[in-house]
């Protein structure tokens, strides 16, 4: 079967970094997506690999490693308004997005 | 403004009954979705419609009936309401289905079923 795997919540200090870990298990891969959702809110896009690598976006960046099924969003400088989920998102063969439960990530001050 | 827009917002009816959630997008966009969030958050895809092909997750239960009058709508009509029905439901649309097309999310419709 299809699997996204992130850890459900992590906890964090403003002004800290922070690393939202994603492993997958997916038949064929045509892409990574991450996505953030304020609580009550829609998904909303955060970054796309495919290649390995880092991609980095303001204080956001996400690495993909295809040969490990493995994804991580860093987030720096958190503020508070960054508290929400995080999902991560992989497109399989079949051009089908398979999703991850997500991580709430809780910022304190 | 409001690129990908669904009503209700909120929607509370009985068992049994039958109800529909609407959605327009304005984005010019080719392909729209249907997905339902559950109470452990996962997201699930009901259904995809690509300009005139409609296509159908086979674990929805026929209950379930996109409608698409045009390319800007995607409505969603659920007969014969269950319990298990209760959740998030969420349009959305983006231009195709290339591989870095990312999605557009309405704000989501809260059902829950008494």
């Amino acid at each position: 079967g299809q699997n996204i795997d992130q850890p459900t919540e992590m906890t964090a200090t403003e002004g800290a970094i922070v690393q939202i870990n994603c492993t997958y298990q997916t038949s064929g891969f045509n892409g990574l997506f991450w996505y953030q959702q304020h609580a009550g809110e829609a998904p909303t896009f955060l970054s796309y690999n495919v290649l390995d690598g880092l991609e980095e976006k303001g204080r956001f960046s996400s690495f993909l490693s295809r040969s490990k099924g493995y994804s991580y969003l860093l987030l720096k400088e958190l503020q508070m308004k960054d508290s929400a989920s995080y999902l991560c998102a992989v497109r399989d063969s079949n051009y089908q997005l398979i999703w991850g439960a997500g991580t709430k990530l809780i910022i304190k001050p | 403004d409001t690129a990908v827009s669904q009503t209700p917002k909120y929607l509370v009816t009985q068992m049994g009954n039958d109800k529909s959630i609407k959605c327009e997008q304005n984005l010019g966009h080719d392909t729209m979705y249907w997905y339902k969030q559950d109470s452990k958050k996962f997201l699930k895809i009901m259904f995809s419609y690509n300009n005139k092909e409609l296509i159908i997750n086979e674990t929805v239960p026929n209950r379930f009936s996109p409608k698409s009058p045009d390319k800007a709508h995607l409505n969603l009509h659920i007969n014969s309401l269950e319990l298990g029905d209760s959740a998030v439901y969420f349009c959305a649309s983006s231009p195709g289905t290339g591989d870095n097309e990312k999605l557009f999310f309405g704000s989501g419709t809260q059902l829950s079923v008494l």
